[in-house]
């Protein structure tokens, strides 16, 4: 079973400019997350889709992030314009609960994108 | 308070030791909970559940506490191979179920 597709791997750019990731989940994943995580810090979720609904952006710093999973499959997220706090590693993540939730939760993460910000 | 707290360690611990982790959280509501396992510049993965029940994987025991909101990972017999970070994550469902992930605590296992 292919795993959680994240590109690109790593980014470099300078503060201001603008960044994309993207991600595709596990085939019949509905539910997709990404995280923010700074390092020494845990992953800090951003913003996730149900299908191609938004569930939870409560975190996602609206003013510069904007996400999408238009299809309902793959997502891309978006920084614009980056600052030197975004530096962190962005990981998408999938799972295949739905609304009627079990108590199990497994999230399958991507390998995540290094994103630093100079 | 944060949702998630963990003790960041690092733990150094000797081939062959019992170690815990330790983790606390703030929202009594929470329903689910998880052992997270990340290796050094990898991604996490799912280490084990954690039932109410206690649960047992090998030689890791996982075990909840709702009264104290408490939660712990005991690793008997330690390996090399166990040296990462444990991510401590409790899931609150509402609206949607949102999986809240602590800071991790870092275990060293050593010769």
């Amino acid at each position: 079973e292919a795993g959680v597709a994240q590109s690109p791997r790593y980014k470099i750019i300078e503060k201001r400019q603008s960044v994309a990731f993207w991600c595709n989940p596990i085939s019949g994943h509905a539910t997709l997350y990404w995280y923010q995580q700074i390092l020494g810090q845990g992953p800090k979720l951003l913003i996730q889709f149900q299908n191609n609904g938004v569930v939870d952006d409560s975190q996602l710093p609206k003013d510069r992030f904007s996400a999408e999973r238009l299809k309902g499959v793959d997502s891309t997220l978006k920084i614009q314009p980056a600052k030197l706090e975004d530096s962190a590693v962005y990981l998408c993540a999938s799972s295949s609960h739905g609304r009627v939730r079990p108590t199990n939760e497994k999230l399958f993460f991507g390998s995540g994108t290094q994103l630093s910000v100079l | 308070r944060k949702e998630v707290e963990q003790d960041p360690g690092p733990f150094n611990v000797p081939e062959g030791a019992t170690v815990a982790f330790n983790c606390t959280y703030s929202n009594s509501a929470s329903q689910s909970f998880f052992w997270y396992r990340q290796d050094c510049r990898k991604e996490p993965k799912l280490l084990m559940s954690v039932y109410s029940s206690g649960n047992e994987d090998g030689r890791f025991t996982a075990q909840l506490n709702r009264a104290s909101q408490y939660i712990s990972l005991l690793i008997r017999d330690s390996k090399l191979s166990d040296s990462a970070t444990y991510l401590c994550v409790v899931s609150n469902t509402g609206t949607a179920s949102k999986l809240t992930f602590g800071t991790g605590t870092r275990l060293q296992v050593t010769l």
